[in-house]
C-alpha cells in the first residue's frame, strides 16, 4: 500500500503571498489531519477532516483553512503568509474511526516565507 | 485536555548502552499513548503505542515502553542503542472524542545522539 503522500516538498514563497499544499492519504483512509512543526512550538495540530468535514481545529488564525475532497484528498491553505508560517507542515491519515487508530504521517511540506 | 511533557530535550548515550526516553502524560481519561520518531527531513514514523491492551508494549527496532498509570509515564527504553537510532522522538497522546475527531498531542521531542 502507498503512503500518505505530499506536494510540493518544498516550497519558497514571501510574505503576504497566499500558498496551497496537497495531501494524498493512504487508500481507505478517510481521516486526514495537519500539523505544523517548528523549532520553537514543536508539533501542533491544526485541524482534522473527516468525509469531507472538518471536526476538529486548533489555535490558529482564520489565515490556515483546510478542505477535503471526496476522493480523501485534503488541502491546507495559508493566506497572507508571515515570517512565522516557516515551518514544515505534516499530513497524517488514518481510518478516522477510533482514538487508538495509528496516524501514519507524510514526509511533509517545507515552507520558507521571505 | 491531555498535554505530554518530555524530560530532556537532549539524550546522548554511547553504542550498546541502554537508552531511556522519558514522557509522562496528564489525561483526565484513560490515555491512548504513542511514540513517533523523526529521522532527519523525514516524516514520523511510528515506533508503539499503548491501548490499554498490555502495560508493556513492544515496537519496531528494538524499543518497548512500559505504562505506569500510578506514574502517569510512558517512558521508552532499548537495551542496546545502534548508530541508526540517533533521531528526534517524540511522545504523543490522543486528545479528541471518542468516535469523533482526532487529534495528537505531542511532546516536545527528545533529540538522541548516539556516539560510537
Amino acid at each position: 500500500k502507498a503512503g500518505v503522500t505530499q506536494t510540493p516538498r518544498y516550497l519558497i514563497k514571501t510574505r503576504g503571498q497566499q500558498v496551497t499544499l496537497s495531501c494524498s492519504p493512504i487508500s481507505g483512509h478517510r481521516s486526514v489531519s495537519w500539523y505544523q512543526q517548528t523549532p520553537g512550538q514543536g508539533l501542533q495540530f491544526l485541524f482534522e477532516y473527516f468525509s469531507e468535514t472538518q471536526r476538529n481545529k486548533g489555535n490558529f488564525p482564520g489565515r490556515f483553512s483546510g478542505r477535503q475532497f471526496s476522493n480523501s484528498r485534503s488541502e491546507m491553505n495559508v493566506s497572507t503568509l508571515e515570517l512565522g508560517d516557516s515551518a514544515l507542515y505534516l499530513c497524517a491519515s488514518s481510518t478516522g474511526t477510533t482514538l487508538q487508530e495509528t496516524q501514519y504521517f507524510g514526509p511533509g511540506t517545507r515552507l520558507l516565507v521571505l | 485536555a491531555q498535554s505530554v511533557t518530555q524530560l530532556g530535550s537532549h539524550v546522548s548515550v554511547s553504542e550498546g548502552a541502554l537508552v531511556l526516553l522519558r514522557c509522562n502524560y496528564s489525561s483526565s481519561v484513560p490515555p491512548y499513548l504513542f511514540w513517533y520518531v523523526q529521522y532527519p527531513n523525514q516524516g514520523l514514523q511510528l515506533l508503539l503505542k499503548y491501548t490499554s491492551a498490555a502495560t508493556l508494549v513492544k515496537g519496531i527496532n528494538g524499543f518497548e515502553a512500559e505504562f505506569k498509570k500510578s506514574e502517569t509515564s510512558f517512558h521508552l527504553t532499548k537495551p542496546s542503542a545502534h548508530m541508526s537510532d540517533a533521531a528526534e522522538y517524540f511522545c504523543a497522546v490522543s486528545d479528541g472524542t471518542q468516535g469523533g475527531s482526532e487529534k495528537l498531542v505531542f511532546g516536545k521531542g527528545t533529540k538522541l545522539t548516539v556516539n560510537p
